[in-house]
């Protein structure tokens, strides 16, 4: 059984590059998560989707982060342009999602993001 | 503005103890409390979580305490292992919405030594 797949799982690039990550949430999954994580503000919560639509995106930093899912099995988070304290470790979560659902929320493995 | 503030920070154990996490909470709509594992390199896991309708949890070794008056919750670990060396992380979310957006703590870097 696939878990949720994060592609790359390492990135470096420089300063001013566009970056995006990818995501494919567990098969029959309806809500998808994007977060970022550091040691100074631990685990963040980016956007959630549901049926592929955006729910709620408050926590984008900035207007340089972009998020897509275009279908059920995909999604994207751009970074256009990177800058340095954009450096992180990037996670994807899926769950099924609901009213009320108590269904845990499953997590990539992540993707090390590192902006020179 | 952190919602769930969990302690410590780091936490180190010898083999056999009992690792115990705290976390305190400030909104009370919260009604789901999941703890994550999240071991190096790796996303985090459900390990264990609970309503606010039950005092304790308890699944194998690990064990969720929780206080709703206090608004606060932990994790215990019994018998720790060198294996449950990881980053533990306590959460919380409410219902409503079309899914669960979890608040998560600070992290607690544990390590159990042999």
């Amino acid at each position: 059984d696939a878990g949720v797949i994060q592609s790359p799982r390492h990135e470096v690039t420089e300063m001013g590059q566009e970056v995006t990550l990818r995501c494919k949430p567990i098969s029959g999954h309806n809500s998808l998560f994007w977060y970022r994580q550091t040691m100074m503000r631990g685990l963040e919560l980016l956007i959630y989707f549901n049926n592929n639509v955006p729910i709620d995106d408050s926590g984008m930093p900035e207007d340089r982060f972009s998020a897509k899912m275009p279908n059920a099995s995909f999604s994207t988070l751009k970074i256009q342009p990177s800058e340095p304290r954009d450096s992180a470790v990037y996670f994807c979560a899926s769950s099924l999602g609901g009213l009320g659902s108590n269904q845990p929320q499953h997590f990539g493995d992540g993707t090390r993001l590192s902006i020179l | 503005q952190q919602q769930v503030k969990q302690s410590p920070q780091s936490l180190i154990v010898q083999k056999g103890g009992i690792s115990i996490i705290n976390c305190a909470y400030e909104n009370t709509a919260f009604d789901y409390f999941p703890w994550y594992q999240q071991f190096p390199g790796k996303g985090p896991a459900l390990l264990i979580a609970i309503r606010p309708d039950v005092s304790e949890k308890k699944e194998g070794r690990f064990t969720i305490s929780f206080n709703k008056s206090a608004k606060q919750f932990s994790l215990h670990i019994m018998d720790s292992q060198p294996g449950d060396s990881a980053t533990y992380f306590c959460a919380a979310s409410k219902t409503g919405g079309s899914a669960r957006q979890l608040t998560f703590g600070s992290g607690t870097q544990l390590t159990v030594l042999p």
